[in-house]
């Protein structure tokens, strides 16, 4: 079946250290992208990827860094210069980006807590 | 950048009602889309409706869309306790690469 893994489910890491999160599509979509989401909150875009080696910041881009390396993987690394990394992350993808009517496709989200 | 936003609700209701919740939008869009997210869980596409579309329909499933007032209403008819989730709904603007804008989102909980 095609679809976006993340891993791990669960992540927990001490304050001041890096940490990455996996994002994995067998969907052959173009577009790929990272949310964040808090309680009480909607998603926020922290970055996308419309083509292999390239990416544009999102709205809440500081403090985190990714790479697109190959068309199924767009990691995210989260860095100790995210103040609040505490939080669910969803990567997403889509068939075109920028493409009118294109729905993103979700996967399970990775829980980071930072102590 | 715009942003969808849902009426800010908890709803509970009983199982065999319909379930309503609205969305307001600031801006001209190119689409707005509807997900359902179960807790714990990623988001999942329910519906598209276009900004030349009045309304659409998806099984129990019924999106209006006032592009006038900018605003999307998403109502689930005969609810199931599988219904139970947050719904989201999204924008996407041409002046923002259609990029999608996201609400809040609202709690439905459906009573068996």
């Amino acid at each position: 079946d095609g679809g976006i893994t993340q891993s791990p489910k669960y992540l927990f890491r001490k304050e001041g250290q890096n940490v990455t999160l996996s994002c994995e599509q067998n969907l052959n979509h173009d577009a790929m992208y990272w949310y964040r989401q808090d309680p009480g909150q909607g998603l926020r875009l922290i970055y996308y990827s419309q083509i292999v080696n390239d990416f544009q910041k999102g709205d809440i881009a500081e403090g985190y860094s990714v790479s697109r390396e190959k068309k199924e993987s767009f990691p995210l690394t989260v860095t100790s210069a995210q103040k609040n990394p505490t939080a669910f992350y969803l990567c997403a993808s889509s068939i075109s980006p920028g493409k009118e009517n294109s729905p993103l496709h979700f996967g399970n989200g990775t829980r980071l807590t930072v102590t | 950048s715009q942003q969808g936003e849902e009426d800010p609700q908890a709803l509970s209701i009983q199982e065999g009602e319909n379930a309503t919740m609205n969305c307001s939008y600031k801006t001209s869009i190119n689409n707005l889309q509807w997900y359902r997210q179960n807790s714990g869980r990623g988001l999942v596409h329910l519906i598209l409706i276009r900004s030349n579309e009045r309304e659409k329909h998806s099984g129990r499933l019924r999106v209006t869309l006032d592009t006038s007032k900018k605003s999307s209403s998403l109502l689930i008819t005969a609810s199931r306790a599988a219904d139970t989730a947050s719904y989201f709904c999204a924008t996407a603007s041409y002046y923002g690469n259609n990029r999608l804008a996201f609400g809040k989102g609202n709690q439905v909980v459906v009573i068996p």
